[in-house]
């Protein structure tokens, strides 16, 4: 099984409607992001945990919400979807210290129509 | 200006080039530098890293980073049609809680 899953994994969606895109990881990591990948804008981060209790805002967070329900759980929210969201979507884990090795899910292809 | 800036391409060669890819940054505090790769339909892998200023080698491939002129880059050898992938380079800082920054990804296609 993967370490990193994402669900689902592609949606097709209408603007105004709100969605959720769900992550969980068995790598027993405590720190959690979501991004966004675009074409010629690589990745991009929407928001980070550090641990369970703690959540912040990356680069790009308008428009998005989250929820950390535990330590293998992330998961993020488009509260009213808007056509620019369409995006696909990762989630990612690291470790503690050093390099930090990001490990990433499937991603989620999102569309907003 | 974006802190880390990377040719997006699409760059593509005939299998056993030496493909060279690469990025610039723009803070001096990054310390650790990184290559992803990400294959059609899949989330990025971590393929090299290395720390502060050198070169790294593994197999085909090998990882440089020029600290004094903010450049970082990655080197192919004998490229094979699967390393076709899109390549994305990332740096952090050592201090604290840092967050990767990623570039753009150079997009990669290697031919037989």
């Amino acid at each position: 099984d993967a370490d990193v899953t994402q669900t689902p994994r592609n949606r097709i969606t209408k603007t105004g409607k709100r969605i959720m895109l769900e992550c969980s990881q068995t790598k027993g990591h405590d720190r959690m992001y979501w991004y966004r990948q675009d074409p010629g804008l690589g990745l991009r981060l929407i928001y980070y945990s550090f641990d369970v209790k703690d959540i912040n805002k990356g680069e790009i967070s308008d428009g998005y919400s989250v929820s950390r329900q535990a330590q293998a759980k992330f998961s993020l929210s488009l509260e009213s979807a808007i056509p620019n969201q369409t995006a696909l979507y990762f989630c990612a884990t690291s470790d503690l210290g050093g390099v930090e090795t990001q490990y990433f899910g499937p991603g989620t292809r999102l569309l907003v129509l | 200006q974006k802190e880390v800036e990377q040719d997006p391409g699409p760059l593509s060669v005939p299998e056993g080039a030496i493909v060279s890819l690469n990025c610039t940054y723009s803070n001096s505090a990054f310390q650790y530098f990184m290559w992803y790769r990400q294959y059609s339909r899949k989330g990025p892998e971590l393929l090299m890293y290395t720390y502060s200023s050198g070169n790294k080698e593994d197999g085909r491939f090998t990882a440089q980073v020029d600290k004094s002129s903010k450049y970082i880059s990655l080197f192919i050898r004998d490229s094979q049609p699967s390393d076709s992938a899109t390549y994305l380079c990332a740096t952090r800082g050592i201090q604290g809680a840092q967050k990767l920054v990623f570039g753009q990804g150079t997009r990669l296609t290697i031919n037989p």
